[in-house]
This record gives structure tokens, sequence and C-alpha cells, in this order.
């Protein structure tokens, strides 16, 4: 089993959709988890870190779920911009701050 | 600010030839990695020292791949001899420090390699 398993998509939705991806993780001891956004050809960036009680941020909201090991992206109100590839990350305990980075899930947003 | 710095953007070589990667990370920051990225997959982790010193090379291909971050700054990594499948974009990347779970690591754009 993959340490990081992400849907690699393509989700294509319209613009002004609610769009949700998952991230599953094996390491039940994994303690800190982030969304990457990468744009095509381009260099992975920071989109937002996942908090055990969930966060927001504007029209994104990141859910961490341990008992079933999972993080997920919600995204409202969807945009052109939007458009690019989720990274789901996950830093496991003992590992020196190593990132472990999913395959990515593409989106595609559409007018 | 300075982000991380990588050359070169591009590079095309014949297989079983050598090719070598230099990044400059965003000053003060003591540590960096270097991740693979091929197409349609994830980065993953080749590298990453701590200032001069490797913290983690578990995945790096030692037999063909090796990197040097000689004074704790500028890093190398180097490719000998190639092979189709190290087509692939290198990523380097930076953070203040290691230790703080999230801590933000900032990449650069990446070394886009093709083997022929």
């Amino acid at each position: 089993r993959k340490e990081v398993e992400q849907d690699p998509g393509p989700f294509n939705v319209p613009e002004g959709a609610t769009v949700a991806f998952n991230c599953t993780y094996s390491n039940s001891a994994s303690q800190s988890f982030f969304w990457y956004r990468q744009d095509c050809r381009k260099e992975p960036k920071l989109l937002m870190s996942v908090y055990s009680s969930g966060n927001e941020d504007g029209r994104f909201t990141a859910q961490l779920n341990r008992a079933s090991q999972y993080i997920s992206l919600l995204i409202r109100d969807s945009k052109l911009s939007d458009s690019a590839t989720y990274l789901c990350v996950v830093i496991s305990p003992g590992t020196a701050s190593k990132l472990t980075f999913g395959t990515g899930t593409r989106l595609q947003v559409t007018l | 600010e300075a982000g991380v710095a990588q050359s070169p953007r591009y590079k095309i070589i014949e297989k079983r030839q050598s090719v070598a990667f230099w990044c400059n990370p965003i000053s003060g920051h003591a540590t960096l990695y270097w991740y693979q990225q091929i197409l349609g997959q994830g980065p993953k982790l080749l590298i990453q020292f701590q200032n001069n010193g490797v913290v983690d090379d578990s995945q790096l291909p030692k037999d063909r791949f090796s990197a040097e971050r000689l004074k704790g700054v500028d890093s190398t990594l180097k490719i000998q001899p190639a092979k189709l499948e190290d087509s692939a974009v290198y990523l380097c990347a930076s953070s203040l420090h290691r230790g703080t779970p999230r801590n933000t690591i900032y990449f650069g754009e990446g070394s886009w390699l093709t083997v022929v």
C-alpha cells in the first residue's frame, strides 16, 4: 500500500461548482498534513496546512479524519483559476520532516 | 526575497551521459531537499540535507546519483550514467529548519531532464 494515495482524476467541474478531494495515508502515526497546489509545468506551492479541527481559507476547507486516516480538501464556488493539480502531503514521525507526496488530483474547471 | 534558484532549467542528454543540476536555496535556509518528479506522479524525495550533512538519502539510487552541499548553502545533484527512466523534473526545495512539522518548504522551478 502506498504511503499516500489520491485519485488522480481528472475532475472536470463547471465554474461555480463545489468539488472535494480525498487523500488516504497508511501510517496511523503521521503527524502533519498539507495540501499543495501545482500548476502545469510549475513547482508545487503550499495551499494550506490541515489541522485536526479542520480549517478554512476563503473558498477552501481542509479536514482531517484520523480514525479513517484521510484528509480532504473542499473547494467551493470553483474558479477557472483553480484548475491545477492538488497534491496531498504527509509528514510521518521520525522522518526528519520528510514530506511524502501523493500523486496528485487534477482539477479542470470549465466555463 | 529571492526564491530557490535552480539551473539549468532544461537539459536533454543521451543515455549513459552525465548531467549535473545546481541549486541555491533561500538565504538562511538550513534544510535543502532534492525531489524527483516523473510526469503524472507526485514528487519523490531523493535526498535531504541539514546544513551540509545528509539527513535522508534512502531513496537516492546511489549507483548513479550523487549529491553534495559542501558549504551548507548551494547544492549539486549529479546523475552518471543517465538512464531513460531518469527523465523527470528535478525539484530543489528549502526550508528554514527541520524539526518543525509545519515549517513551510519552498520549491524552485525545477530542472527538466530528458534522456534520449
